[in-house]
């Protein structure tokens, strides 16, 4: 099983650019990496998600190195409305149907300061 | 677009007792999913259905849990008899044909409280 490994916890103020790290140094060739986010009493939602290089949506971007051995979340001038827990997630095929294998790690908890 | 659908959302019950928790995923999805969350850790896969196959059920304690995907669309969890160690959030979530997409769509989840 690939495995993750990001912050516990992160602060940030209003208005900042946060980037969250995570590593995943046994990811494999056909892995992709996946980032969610949580809010409290909600399930998770997904964020972004990216093979190699850059990916950017409307809410966030997302850093991967040629070795791809780590990733980084990149949200732009955060609001207190982004405090929530991010999750870093990379896949892992299991299965005959070639279905991914997602597992969640205990996740970063962001909170954004006024 | 109608999201995961999940109930009861909060249900207590005494250690021993049983539950059983509905889950009616996105019209189309082949895929879905059930997650236990306990407070302050990130979701476990207990159960990952294709259609109404099972694809993988390794972390699913067989003893006391049992689930099921009849015609491949809802999908039922039940828990018998439980334990303190089951509170948690139990997360039903769903995608498309694991090899498309893969965006996983979550339910709110159902909390459950064991006395």
């Amino acid at each position: 099983l690939a495995k993750t490994t990001q912050p516990i916890s992160m602060d940030s103020y209003e208005g900042q650019e946060v980037n969250i790290t995570c590593s995943h140094n046994n990811i494999a060739t056909n892995d992709y990496i996946t980032w969610y986010q949580q809010f409290p009493s909600q399930g998770p939602r997904f964020i972004i998600q990216g093979y190699k290089t850059k990916v950017t949506n409307e809410v966030a971007s997302l850093f991967i190195p040629a070795d791809r051995k780590s990733s980084t979340l990149s949200l732009p001038r955060v609001s207190l409305s982004d405090t929530a827990v991010y999750y870093c997630l990379v896949g892992d095929v299991v299965g005959n149907f070639g279905n991914e294998k997602l597992t969640f790690g205990t996740g970063t908890r962001l909170t954004i300061i006024p | 677009e109608a999201g995961v659908a999940q109930s009861p959302r909060y249900k207590i019950i005494e250690k021993r007792q049983s539950v059983a928790f509905w889950c009616n995923p996105i019209s189309g999805h082949a895929t879905l999913y059930w997650y236990q969350q306990i407070l302050g850790q990130g979701p476990k896969l207990l159960i990952q259905f294709q259609n109404n196959g099972v694809v993988d059920d390794s972390q699913l304690p067989k003893d006391r849990f049992s689930a099921e995907r009849l015609k491949g669309v809802d999908s039922t969890l039940k828990i018998q008899p439980a334990k303190l160690e089951d509170s948690a959030v139990y997360l039903c979530a769903s995608s498309l044909e694991g090899l498309v997409s893969r965006e996983l769509f979550f339910g709110e989840g159902s909390r459950l409280t064991v006395l």
